[in-house]
């Protein structure tokens, strides 16, 4: 299947910081990228819709100022998390929707952000 | 009623046995069937993928779309330990660049 990777896959941030996490499709083309959020043993939370070129669709409940996205190129978005607290310690993953596919969606290994 | 719903389990069974994993959808327009294996503190893995419905075999793993009562499954032959993890069920509509839309995922154990 195709590959997908998130830079960093772990980091640790002080309240009050912004941290940005990278997700790039490695050997396709992603017109779509969106972000989900996952707590323990829950299943994936979607935060937004990201299009190559144009602002972010963002899901109800999910402050667009809070996390920002850029999705710059076809194989590049990524998600800022400004003013860190502790409760947006999450499990973040990204996933590209293969453009050459249209049904095929893949995911990255994640992101696990700790705010102290 | 949620759009997909699926047992979260948590499902547990011997070594080699037959495990069979489903999902029911509300949504008539739903066209793209998944399966994604996600093992603990990792990123899902897309399995199987189908189109409208019928039938899809790869491996031990065997993906069935049942359209008409819109239900889907996942079957997994000779089942190992290293099968064991959360499988979600994921879907969604051929019109427009829609979200997948997730089962809340099925936890799986395997004992050897």
């Amino acid at each position: 299947g195709a590959v997908v990777s998130q830079h960093p896959s772990r980091v640790i941030c002080k309240s009050g910081t912004s941290v940005k996490i990278e997700c790039r499709s490695l050997d396709f083309q992603a017109t779509t990228m969106f972000w989900y959020r996952q707590f323990p043993k829950k299943s994936l939370m979607l935060m937004a819709t990201s299009n190559e070129g144009s602002k972010a669709t963002y899901e109800q409940g999910v402050e667009k100022d809070k996390f920002l996205i850029n999705h710059a190129s076809l194989t590049l978005s990524t998600l800022t998390v400004t003013s860190a607290h502790p409760e947006d310690s999450s499990f973040y993953i990204c996933s590209a929707r293969d453009l050459g596919n249209s049904y095929e969606q893949y995911f990255g290994p994640g992101t696990r952000l700790t705010v102290t | 009623q949620k759009e997909v719903e699926q047992d979260p389990g948590p499902l547990s069974v011997p070594e080699g046995a037959i495990v069979s994993l489903n999902c029911t959808y509300s949504n008539s327009a739903f066209q793209y069937f998944m399966w994604y294996r996600q093992y603990s503190r990792k990123g899902p893995e897309l399995l199987m993928y189908t189109y409208s419905s019928g039938n899809k075999e790869d491996g031990r793993f065997t993906a069935q779309v049942d359209k008409s009562s819109k239900y889907i499954s996942l079957f997994i032959r000779d089942s190992q330990p290293s099968d064991s993890a959360t499988y979600l069920c994921a879907m969604r509509a051929v019109s427009g660049n829609t979200p997948l839309v997730f089962g809340k995922g099925t936890r799986l154990s395997v004992i050897a």
